[in-house]
């Protein structure tokens, strides 16, 4: 059973596009994330959602918008898309969240993104 | 702003080789430590956390970790490494009883085995 999972896994568009990422994860978990791996290998958190609601939202460009339909599914919908948004996106989750203190994150695969 | 630095990008190794990645972190007040792992073309996946309680910490595959408070340190270490170890090694620090809290992965460090 996936505990973390993404759709699609590779994603490969034109610049000025819209497309979206979706995560779900069936561990029963509170809290959700999408972070931004760069080719650097750099791992930056994006966004963090808590039952649905917003916890963190980093300085991410406002054409990216995450939507939490429930606490099982957080998906990343990008407007617009640039050069420089070509990276993997990895969603994670954990039982409670970062505020709680002591908790781990559950990683998904990752969505490579290439915008053409 | 709270930082982790992971100094060595990449590490080679031989087979049987002992190992160690350095982590620091710039935050002064409690922490919680993690080590994770992240294998060619796969996710990332936990090594070992440290909450509180001893500080040497005993993770999978017979990695191990300890926190040094006053060197704000938590160094990854395996006495003797296999090619299967190649993969891209991350530290993270969480705040704990912080308003802001969030993980803070570090660069990451790529760690390739010579079979």
């Amino acid at each position: 059973d996936t505990a973390v999972s993404q759709t699609p896994k590779y994603l490969v568009t034109q610049m000025g596009n819209d497309k979206s990422i979706k995560c779900e994860q069936n561990l029963g978990h509170d809290t959700m994330y999408w972070y931004k791996q760069d080719s650097k290998k750099f791992l930056k958190i994006m966004f963090s959602y808590n039952n649905k609601e917003l916890i963190i939202n980093e300085t991410v460009p406002n054409r990216f918008s995450p939507k939490s339909p429930d606490k099982a599914h957080l998906n990343l919908h990008i407007n617009s898309l640039e050069l420089g948004d070509s990276a993997v996106y990895f969603c994670a989750s954990s039982p409670r969240g970062p505020l709680s203190g002591t908790d781990t994150q559950y990683f998904g695969p990752g969505t490579r993104l290439t915008v053409l | 702003a709270q930082s982790v630095s992971q100094h060595n990008h990449h590490v080679i190794l031989s087979e049987a080789a002992s190992l160690e990645l350095g982590c620091n972190y710039s935050y002064g007040g409690t922490v919680n430590l993690f080590w994770y792992v992240q294998y060619p073309g796969q996710h990332l996946q936990l090594l070992l956390k440290y909450f509180s309680g001893d500080p040497l910490v005993k993770g999978i595959k017979g990695f191990e970790a300890e926190f040094i408070k006053s060197k704000f340190s938590f160094n990854l270490r395996k006495p003797s490494v296999q090619w299967s170890d190649t993969a891209e090694y991350f530290c993270a620090v969480n705040e704990v009883y912080s308003s802001a809290s969030k993980i803070i992965f570090g660069s990451g460090t790529r760690l390739s085995i010579r079979p």
